[in-house]
């Protein structure tokens, strides 16, 4: 089965612009969950999208946003960029059967530089 | 959010060498996982482990659920084994959240 994939690997936006980032999760996973890494903050939880919906989301300004598509693949969007934003972004996915916990599995992430 | 703790933040070892990583938590969870990250950035999953123990070849892993932490074991390190290990954990929202890392290099 082919594991989670994101696309681009890299990206070089310039201030002020925005970026969309796309995630196509592992075949027949309905939870897809974004999360961003720095140095500085380290890893934190974005949003996670479930059947088209946003479930849960973490404390990041209204810049940042996504959506699901019905065949699950998710992208997530950031508007205005800052320098801060720059970070590797990374995407998950998840088969949610219901039960109370599910495991989580890590795409290669977008590295995205802001100039 | 539930917050989380690793020690040591850095480790260094000898080939050969056995080493414990732990993780904290400050509430209960229902996912637990620990990952090891790739000099490439992506999250290579070595264990989810809400509570008891598993193994997987020279790492094993064992959660106290009731006392809120877990460890991760090595064993006969390698210098393959070097990079970063995080430790992550969700309540019932399913928002994990990752402890700072744990940094190993394995010297040969």
């Amino acid at each position: 089965k082919a594991g989670v994939t994101q696309t681009p690997r890299y990206l070089i936006k310039t201030r002020g612009q925005q970026v969309t980032l796309s995630c196509s999760p592992i075949s027949g996973h309905r939870s897809v969950s974004w999360y961003q890494q720095t140095p500085g903050q380290g890893l934190q939880f974005l949003f996670e999208y479930f059947s088209e919906t946003q479930r849960n989301k973490g404390n990041f300004p209204g810049r940042f946003s996504g959506r699901q598509f019905s065949n699950s693949r998710s992208e997530m969007n950031v508007s205005t960029l800052e320098l801060g934003d720059s970070a590797l972004y990374l995407c998950a996915s998840s088969f949610d059967s219901g039960a109370s916990s599910y495991e989580q599995y890590f795409g290669p992430g977008t590295r995205l530089t802001v100039t | 959010g539930i917050q989380v703790e690793q020690s040591p933040p850095d480790l260094i070892l000898q080939e050969g060498a056995n080493s414990t990583l732990r993780c904290n938590f400050s509430d209960s969870v229902n996912n637990l996982q620990w990952f090891h990250q790739n000099p490439w950035g992506q999250l290579i999953n070595l264990f989810y482990i809400p509570s008891g123990t598993k193994q997987n070849g020279r790492l094993s892993a064992t959660t106290v659920a009731t006392e809120r932490y877990s460890l991760l074991y090595i064993s006969s390190s390698q210098t393959t084994d070097s990079g970063v290990y995080f430790c992550a954990g969700a309540g019932g929202d399913y928002k994990l959240s990752f402890g700072a890392g744990t940094t190993v290099t394995v010297r040969a």
